[in-house]
């Protein structure tokens, strides 16, 4: 199957610092990336949906300035968190959309905001 | 609005084979997905059902019926490492973008 990275895997900031997380799919191009979010024991949230060379689409409820995302060409996502607080430690996943129709996760990052 | 109900918890032992059911109402229904994911590591793809009717990957199968708005996801031959959980998904059209919904996942949990 196609691979996907994220870097980091884990990072620990202090609370008011931002935070970037790359999502690079390895062996194909991804014009669609996505973003989730899943707190322990939850299920994966989906947080945006990251175009190439387009703004994202944020789902209801999900912060644009907070959780900047960038698509900046057919590999590679970055979503920031700025001013990150502790309520944003979370375990931070990306995907990226394949054939058919199906979604290519990284290995995810665990933030946490001391 | 959209939902999706599958089991909170399953147990079965080695060797055995269980189904893990998944109920949905949504909108721009497209197809149904199925991840595993161990704790701590990321979901992998596991099978998508497009069409009604069984799909089969080796030990998994996943069945998918429309109208019943209704899936499964069956497991044979169960192993201690199949012990994750297990997320059906529904694959929604938003405009251009096919978008993934997840339940709420099932913990499998496998007994010698």
């Amino acid at each position: 199957g196609a691979v996907v990275s994220q870097h980091p895997s884990r990072v620990i900031c202090k609370s008011g610092t931002s935070v970037k997380i790359e999502c690079r799919s390895l062996d194909f191009q991804a014009t669609t990336m996505f973003w989730y979010r899943q707190f322990p024991k939850q299920s994966l949230m989906l947080m945006a949906t990251s175009n190439e060379g387009s703004k994202a689409t944020y789902e209801q409820g999900v912060e644009k300035d907070k959780f900047l995302i960038n698509h900046a060409s057919l590999t590679l996502s970055t979503l920031t968190v700025t001013s990150a607080h502790p309520e944003d430690s979370s375990f931070y996943i990306c995907s990226a959309r394949g054939v058919p129709d199906t979604q290519y996760f990284g290995p995810g990052t665990r933030l946490t905001v001391l | 609005g959209q939902s999706l109900e599958q089991p909170s918890e399953v147990t079965a032992v080695e060797g055995a084979i269980v189904q893990i059911n998944c109920t949905y109402q949504t909108s721009g229904f497209y197809g149904l997905s199925w991840y595993q994911q161990h704790d701590g590591g990321a979901p992998t793809f596991l099978s998508y059902n497009g069409l009604d009717g069984l799909e089969e990957t080796g030990r998994f199968s996943s069945f998918l019926s429309r109208s019943d708005s209704y899936g499964y996801l069956l497991l044979q031959e169960l192993q201690m490492k199949d012990s994750a959980s297990y997320f059906c998904a529904v694959s929604r059209i938003s405009g251009n973008t096919g978008k993934l919904i997840f339940g709420q996942g099932t913990t499998l949990q496998v007994k010698p």
